[in-house]
């Protein structure tokens, strides 16, 4: 079963605008998100998290907001530029349970110049 | 700071063969997590490894199987092969603390190819 789930498979962008990736889980239970971005042919690299007494984490053009009763995770991406087109996973870990994450299905993400 | 490698990169075998993986985390990391990756379906966990110690497992038969040595490196294991079992196995490393600063760093990937 699909404890976190990113409903849509691609999302196409104009460099400068905004990217909006969402993600949605089931659990209740989770409380620690993150979200990793990954290049064709590397492995997936880290970009941000947030712990869910936090409602909102910002890294740069990167943002993480956590809705908890609407058990909704997104991150925005402003502006968006071209090295940002990549294949998104949102990721969720159950609370005590060290680094057993349950990860979406992916949204890649196209920037266009 | 050398990065996650995994060995081979790639990897054809026959359905009934077996096969074995590699993973040499990041200098100082003790925690080795596997995951499976295949088309639609994201990552999905296999185990974790710590101290030579299985920490957490995924909802994977039997057939999976790993082990973690004593420099933390780690293999994958993967018996009795099957057509389903072709994916992009994935590992990541990270010191093991569990704690939200303990960030996973994941390898490139070995793509596994079952004929």
């Amino acid at each position: 079963d699909q404890q976190v789930k990113q409903n849509s498979p691609s999302l196409s962008v104009q460099e400068g605008r905004i990217s909006i990736l969402n993600c949605d889980y089931t659990n209740s239970m989770f409380d620690y998100f993150l979200w990793y971005k990954k290049y064709p042919a590397e492995g997936p690299t880290f970009l941000i998290s947030i712990s869910s007494i936090k409602d909102k984490n910002e890294d740069g053009r990167f943002t993480v907001f956590l809705n908890k009763s609407a058990k909704h995770l997104s991150l925005h991406i402003v502006p968006s530029q071209p090295g940002d087109s990549a294949v998104y996973f949102c990721a969720a870990r159950l609370s005590d349970n060290f680094n057993k994450f349950y990860f979406g299905s992916g949204t890649k993400l196209n920037v266009k110049p | 700071k050398a990065g996650v490698t995994q060995t081979p990169r790639y990897l054809i075998k026959t359905r009934g063969q077996q096969v074995t993986l590699s993973c040499s985390p990041i200098s100082g990391h003790r925690s080795v997590s596997w995951y499976q990756q295949t088309p639609g379906q994201g990552l999905q966990f296999l185990f974790e490894y710590f101290s030579e110690t299985q920490r957490n497992k995924g909802n994977f038969p039997g057939r999976f199987s790993g082990r973690q040595f004593s420099n933390s490196r780690s293999e994958m294991n993967v018996s009795t092969l099957e057509l389903g079992d072709s994916a992009l196995y994935l590992c990541a490393s990270s010191r093991g603390q569990g704690s939200s600063t303990d960030t996973q760093y994941f390898g490139p990937g070995t793509r596994l190819t079952v004929l």
